[in-house]
C-alpha cells in the first residue's frame, strides 16, 4: 500500500527548530518529487517546499532561509529542517508527493501538528 | 507570492450546480495548464480530485469538473450531495517553479 506517516510535530518554543519527517511505504521516494504543505489552524493550505527527483529544491518566500528540505533514499524519507520558528508556524504539516513530469499531489500524508508557543 | 483568490463560501442546493473561481496571475493560473483541485473534510488530508486544470484521477465522481479561461480557473459540482459539503482548494504551478495554494471554499450543502 502506498502510504506516507509524517512525524516530529510538538511544542516548540519560538526561535526554536524542529525536524520533521516524512516516511513512504509501497514506493521510492528518490522516484518521485516530494512536498511539504502547512494548515494554520483554522486557515487554508499552504504550499511549503518541494524535493525534486534530481535534488533541487524550491521554497515558498515565507520559510526561505528558515526551512530546509532534504530526501534519505536509504530510509525512503524526507525531512523538513524547521528553524528560527515563529508562532505562525503553527500548523498541521502534510507531506505529499507528485509524479516526475505531473504538476499535481496524488499521494498525501495524514499531517503531524507543529505548535510554536512559550 | 500570493494566494490564489476563491470564494470564501458556495452554497447550493441537492441536485443543483455550484462554480468555484479560483484567479491568480499570468505567472500561475495563466501561465500553465497547471491547476489542479483538493477537497478537504474537517481533520483530513486534502483529495485530489481534479488535475490539469480538468482531468479527474480513477475514481472521482464526474459530477466534478474543471475549466480555465484566462487567469481564472473554476470547478463545478454538478448535481450537489450532501457528502460534498466540505473545503475546496485550488493550486497551481507557478514560474518561478513552486506552487500556490487559493484561499479555500466552503461549500455548504442547503
Amino acid at each position: 500500500e502506498v502510504q506516507l506517516v509524517e512525524s516530529g510535530g510538538g511544542l516548540i518554543q519560538p526561535g526554536g527548530s524542529l525536524r520533521l519527517s516524512c516516511d513512504a511505504s509501497g514506493f521510492s521516494v528518490n522516484s518521485f518529487y516530494m512536498t511539504w504543505v502547512r494548515q494554520a489552524p483554522g486557515e487554508g493550505l499552504e504550499w511549503l517546499s518541494v524535493i525534486h527527483i534530481g535534488g533541487s529544491t524550491y521554497y515558498a518566500d515565507s520559510v526561505k532561509g528558515r526551512f530546509t528540505i532534504s530526501r534519505h533514499n536509504s530510509k525512503n524519507s524526507v525531512d523538513l529542517e524547521m528553524d528560527s520558528l515563529r508562532p505562525e508556524d503553527t500548523a498541521v504539516y502534510y507531506c505529499a508527493r507528485g509524479r516526475w513530469g505531473s504538476y499535481y499531489m496524488d499521494v498525501w500524508g495524514k499531517g503531524t501538528t507543529v505548535t510554536v508557543s512559550s | 507570492q500570493s494566494a490564489l483568490t476563491q470564494p470564501a463560501s458556495v452554497s447550493g442546493s441537492p441536485g443543483q450546480s455550484i462554480t468555484i473561481s479560483c484567479t491568480g496571475t499570468s505567472g500561475d493560473v495563466g501561465a500553465y495548464n497547471y491547476v489542479s483541485w483538493y477537497q478537504q473534510h474537517p481533520g483530513k488530508a486534502p483529495k485530489l480530485i481534479i488535475y490539469d486544470v480538468s482531468n479527474r484521477p480513477s475514481g472521482v465522481s464526474d459530477r466534478f469538473s474543471g475549466s480555465k479561461s484566462g487567469n481564472t480557473a473554476s470547478l463545478t459540482i454538478s448535481g450537489l450531495q450532501a457528502e460534498d459539503d466540505s473545503d475546496y482548494y485550488c493550486i497551481s504551478y507557478t514560474s518561478r517553479n513552486t506552487w500556490v495554494f487559493g484561499g479555500g471554499t466552503k461549500v455548504t450543502v442547503l
